[in-house]
């Protein structure tokens, strides 16, 4: 499967644990997004990447909230302190170049925070 | 800040009925505009897209959407639905000028509901 690609796709923990997703793009794509989904709601802007540079962050994105991309392919989302506001649905897509819009989704991964 | 507003949270609509999807966006400067469908546990996927040129464009699954800059507009319509439509639509637009064309802003979704 050349898709992209979100590990895990279900995570449940306890308030206060710390969790870290991980997205692997497609190859030839240099940006990838992050976004959060709630129920009931449209995808959210969370951050996105350059090739390794984190070029924006999304005002909520608060400092529990890390993302890296290391060697500009994979990235991971670290959430700290998770609190029961943080369960939603986290998105990761990605594009080649500038192509406007057609970013190419992961299926999500899922957290739930008890 | 570019947004776009999904009138409808749901659509029932029975098997092979027309059927049409609301979008509205707030601009006053030129814009894209986009149609993503997510189907049951699946992810977003584009569905179309219009950048310039030719006011109706036409998507995948026999999906089509009409840019009206008057109304400022960008219903999704579908002549005869399937019961594999069914899924959650949304639409969406990036910043404008910014050249993050891909960074968007998404809609609150519109539930298509599709039955026999």
């Amino acid at each position: 499967d050349t898709g992209v690609s979100q590990d895990p796709r279900h995570k449940i923990t306890k308030r206060g644990q710390n969790v870290t997703f991980r997205c692997d793009p497609i190859s030839e794509h240099n940006r990838l997004y992050w976004y959060r989904q709630t129920l009931g709601q449209g995808p959210e802007f969370l951050t996105y990447f350059q090739n390794e540079a984190q070029l924006e962050k999304s005002r909520l994105l608060s400092d529990r909230f890390s993302a890296e991309r290391p060697k500009g392919s994979f990235s991971t989302l670290e959430i700290q302190r998770t609190e029961q506001g943080d369960s939603a649905m986290y998105l990761c897509a990605s594009v080649a170049g500038n192509t406007a819009g057609e970013l190419f989704f992961g299926e999500g991964s899922r957290l739930t925070v008890l | 800040a570019q947004s776009v507003t999904q009138l409808d949270s749901q659509v029932p609509v029975f098997e092979e009925a027309p059927v049409e999807l609301r979008c509205n966006y707030s601009s006053s400067v030129s814009v894209y505009l986009f149609w993503y469908v997510q189907y049951p546990n699946q992810g977003l996927q584009l569905l179309l897209k219009y950048l310039s040129g030719s006011t109706l464009v036409k998507g995948i699954n026999g999906f089509e959407a009409e840019f009206n800059k008057s109304q400022t507009s960008f219903h999704l319509r579908k002549p005869s639905v399937h019961i594999s439509d069914t899924a959650e639509y949304f639409c969406a637009v990036p910043p404008p000028n910014t050249g993050t064309a891909s960074k968007l802003t998404f809609g609150t979704g519109t539930r298509l509901q599709v039955t026999l």
